[in-house]
């Protein structure tokens, strides 16, 4: 079954804004990942955030995890054409798999 | 250079055709797995191994059959394929330390059952 559920499933922004998405989750888990996927390819991890970490940073990627409220947050900053791609999260909810979320699809406009 | 491969990489075939997609992965890893994507739902996985000889059914195994025999290989067979199963169809691995962390994924096999 699917653990994680990004929203907004569709995000349309202009080169240069920020782009934020949401993950929620329905079970405790170990650890949350990012991945990113461009067209049809294969999906590409981003970044992991352990369930016991409330913030990490990569480059212009932020994620939160809120563990209280089953929730995390991607925030790519002044966001470039090349961002344009879909993004999942996946969770590891401890039973040796891992659960990715329907995924946000983001339209970065030039 | 490390690498998940997978073959073939589009297929077409008929109802009841016995088919093997394999899956290859050159870091060393213990953790493998099949997932498949369609449209609106994400990707489910389908069969995940820890290790070899040792495989464990994920969300969606029904009509699927995996074997691992060696560490490297990990496919994909569909005895009877049937049109529900097209879909597109990664590949993935990963080290495995008791939890599943970073997952290196194939280019993907695109599968029509007709």
């Amino acid at each position: 079954s699917q653990q994680g559920e990004e929203d907004p499933q569709a995000l349309s922004i202009q080169e240069g804004e920020n782009a934020t998405m949401n993950c929620s989750y329905k079970t405790s888990i170990n650890n949350l990942q990012w991945y990113r996927q461009n067209s049809g390819r294969g999906l590409v991890h981003l970044i992991l955030i352990r369930s016991n970490e409330r913030e990490k940073h990569s480059g212009r990627l932020r994620v939160t995890l809120d563990t209280s409220k089953k929730s995390s947050s991607l925030l790519i900053t002044a966001s470039r054409a090349a961002d344009t791609a879909s993004y999942f999260c996946a969770t590891d909810a401890n039973d040796y798999k891992l659960s990715f979320g329907a995924g946000t699809t983001v339209t970065v406009r030039a | 250079e490390a690498q998940v491969t997978q073959n073939p990489r589009y297929l077409i075939t008929v109802t009841g055709k016995k088919l093997t997609v394999t899956c290859s992965q050159n870091m060393n890893h213990e953790y493998m797995s099949w997932y498949r994507q369609d449209p609106g739902l994400g990707l489910r996985q389908i069969y995940y191994s820890m290790n070899v000889e040792v495989t464990d059914k994920g969300d969606v195994p029904e009509g699927y059959k995996v074997s691992r025999k060696e560490k490297r290989n990990f496919p994909l067979i569909l005895e009877s394929p049937s049109p529900n199963q097209t879909s597109l169809y990664f590949c993935a691995s990963s080290s495995f330390p008791g939890r599943v962390y970073e997952q290196y994924f194939g280019p993907g096999t695109r599968l029509t059952v007709t």
